[in-house]
């Protein structure tokens, strides 16, 4: 099977960086998605990583490393809107998806 | 584009009642998921579709769950005899699957209590 671990939360505060980390166990993969949820809303797509390295997409940042089993998720310049659930994702052969627990991100002003 | 169509938003039903979920995907996409959320499981994949047929349902929890996809354009969740464990989050996404384009887009869910 698969699994993924990511911290369960961060805060941080307006205008800071930040990281979220996610590790994960898998006989193979696609790629590495990442998703934002706000409260009572649905998830959104983020980022997509299929090979290893940094993708940039505006203040949004995510990494793989496949020899780690690592990827991360880099938010710049911290907004109040930014406050969301954070998930990672193995997608697999049809793109279908394993999220992570999902990590609850609080941006301070 | 309208996005992908969930109804409806909100359910409540008493055990043992059968409850239908309803799902049109964003036009063009060939690939349909459903996932459910809850705050013990998380966001969990029940099943998919390709091109409206079924290809894993390893997901769905028991026999009382059921989906089908008669066309492009539609596609149902039904729960058979509903169960209070049942009470969650149901979303339906839907996607174009391309070499560069790995966005799955989520309808807003459909809030199921059970009671």
């Amino acid at each position: 099977g698969q699994s993924l671990e990511q911290p369960s939360e961060v805060t941080a505060v307006e205008g800071a960086i930040v990281q979220i980390n996610c590790t994960y166990q898998t006989s193979g993969f696609y790629g590495l998605s990442w998703y934002q949820q706000h409260d009572g809303g649905a998830p959104t797509f983020l980022s997509y990583n299929a090979l290893d390295g940094l993708e940039e997409t505006g203040r949004f940042s995510s990494f793989l490393s496949r020899s780690d089993s690592y990827g991360y998720l880099l938010l710049q310049e911290l907004q109040m809107k930014d406050s969301a659930s954070y998930f990672c994702a193995l997608s697999g052969s049809a793109r279908q998806l394993t999220f992570g627990s999902g990590t609850q991100l609080t941006v301070l002003p | 584009d309208a996005g992908v169509i969930q109804s409806p938003r909100h359910e409540v039903t008493e055990m043992g009642q059968e409850v239908t979920l309803r799902c049109k995907p964003i036009s063009g996409h060939d690939y349909l998921f459903w996932y459910r959320q809850t705050m013990m499981r998380g966001l969990e994949l029940l099943i998919y579709f390709n091109n409206n047929v079924p290809i894993d349902d390893s997901g769905m929890p028991e026999d009382r769950f059921s989906a089908k996809m008669p066309n492009a354009s539609f596609s149902t969740l039904k729960i058979q005899p509903s169960e209070p464990r049942d009470s969650a989050v149901y979303f339906c996404a839907s996607s174009f699957r391309t070499a560069l384009q790995e966005t799955q887009y989520f309808g807003p869910g459909t809030r199921l209590l059970v009671l």
